[in-house]
């Protein structure tokens, strides 16, 4: 069974750009979390999504934004880049939201210049 | 309040155990667990425990809660060079809308040969 696959896996933006990145789920598994690595803060809660809805959200500003579409895959957005955005960006998927594992995907590290 | 603490660094011998420790301090948590993560990948899960459980045992792993305390510990036997990596541990919050992981500071475990 494949894993939780993320694309891309790197990316380089400037600041003030906005970046798409993309989450494709274990095969089954319906809730999708996202969440966000830096040196400094550390690993910190984004958003969950379950059956096309956002059920929770960390406490990050409004640029950050994410959706997930009817075959489970999500996507998160980040709009007006700044440079502290630079992190690894984490998918974890899971079979439901009651279910109590989560499998996290590589990541996709963004650097923003 | 929602805070997971572990000290940040253990080297040990290969053939030693390992010991790394980790506090939490929300009473709420459900599931807590261990994650490994290696260089330049994502988190990779090791094992978990549900809250009302003292010890679980997987193969080299050994997990030991202390819920009065609120201290998680996971014992690695017989530690490979492999088992070099950052670990992190988490607790599950959840409860009505949420539904998220609250991730420690991780350790890192380095294993001399």
């Amino acid at each position: 069974k494949a894993g939780v696959t993320q694309t891309p896996r790197y990316l380089i933006k400037t600041r003030g750009q906005q970046v798409t990145l993309s989450c494709s789920p274990i095969s089954g598994h319906r809730s999708v979390s996202w969440y966000q690595q830096t040196p400094g803060q550390g690993l910190q809660f984004l958003f969950e999504y379950f059956s096309e809805t956002q059920r929770n959200k960390g406490n990050f500003p409004g640029r950050f934004s994410g959706r997930q579409f009817s075959n489970s895959r999500s996507e998160m957005n980040v709009s007006t880049l700044e440079l502290g955005d630079s992190a690894l960006y984490l998918c974890a998927s899971s079979i439901d939201y009651t279910y109590n594992e989560q499998f996290f995907g590589p990541g996709t590290r963004l650097t923003v210049l | 309040g929602e805070d997971v603490e572990q000290s940040l660094f253990l080297s040990v011998r290969e053939g030693d155990s390992s010991v790394i420790n980790c506090t939490y301090t929300d009473s709420s948590s459900t599931y807590l667990y261990w994650y490994k993560q290696e260089p330049g990948a994502g988190l990779q899960l090791l094992t978990y425990i549900f809250s009302n459980m003292d010890m679980k045992q997987d193969q080299r792993l050994t997990v030991l809660l202390n819920k009065k305390d609120k201290h998680l510990s996971l014992r690695i036997a017989d530690t490979q060079t492999g088992d070099s990596a950052i670990y992190f541990c988490a607790e599950r919050v959840y409860g009505g809308a949420t539904n998220k992981l609250i991730f420690g500071t991780g350790t890192l475990l380095a294993v001399q040969p």
